[in-house]
């Protein structure tokens, strides 16, 4: 297994560009997530999945879409990147809770560096 | 709200200390899971462990061991005898249950330096 994988590993915009970043994972995983890594603030969740074809958004969501359209795959769109959005990307994904509600723990992506000019 | 306080920003020990990482966390809720991951210089996160809130049990694997209690709200974190490749970043994290299971609400890491 590939596991959760990430594409690009480093990307620099421009101010107003757009781009996506991709996340797949080949574990049949049906929670996904994606979260940023800034200095001194941990990783904070921008959007979540719990299927395909459902989303919802966390705690940094704007300027930022995901839709879930198949199991594997769950990629993060900038429609208009700020300096901002200058961050480490993770995507993760994690099997949904077991019988009696034992969350499982999710493995994560290598990660992308985005920096916005 | 949930939150997850490590408040140790950076600690730097010499190579055989035994060193612990604190962290606190806030939550209402009563079915709750927290966890530890590790960022080594390379940048992955990598799982270390898992706990539900309604094990309180300690638990030890090799040179790491973890202390949960409910009482003071912590689940903290020791390495016996650090090693320099126990250098690296370490995220406490917590998650509700249900639905929930997949917003993971992170501390913001403890570096921890280990000089041979």
């Amino acid at each position: 297994n590939a596991g959760v994988t990430q594409t690009p590993k480093f990307q620099v915009l421009k101010t107003g560009q757009s781009m996506t970043l991709q996340c797949a994972q080949d574990m049949n995983h049906e929670y996904m997530s994606w979260y940023r890594q800034d200095p001194g603030m941990g990783l904070r969740l921008i959007h979540y999945s719990v299927g395909a074809g459902i989303t919802d958004q966390g705690e940094v969501p704007n300027g930022y879409n995901v839709s879930r359209s198949t199991t594997e795959d769950f990629p993060l769109r900038l429609l208009s990147a700020a300096p901002s959005q200058t961050s480490v990307y993770f995507c993760a994904s994690s099997r949904p809770p077991r019988g009696g509600g034992q969350n499982n723990e999710q493995f994560f992506g290598p990660g992308t560096r985005l920096t916005v000019l | 709200a949930q939150k997850v306080t490590q408040a140790q920003t950076e600690i730097s020990v010499v190579e055989k200390e035994d060193v612990t990482l604190d962290c606190v966390y806030e939550t209402r809720d009563t079915t709750y899971y927290l966890f530890w991951y590790k960022q080594p210089p390379s940048g992955e996160l990598v799982f270390l462990i898992r706990r539900n809130s309604f094990d309180e049990q300690n638990e030890i694997s090799g040179r790491y061991s973890w202390n949960f209690q409910k009482s003071t709200s912590s689940f903290n974190f020791t390495i016996t005898a650090s090693q320099v490749v126990d250098s690296a970043v370490y995220f406490c994290a917590l998650s509700l249950g249900g639905l929930y299971g997949n917003k993971l609400v992170f501390g913001a890491g403890t570096i921890l330096r280990v000089k041979s």
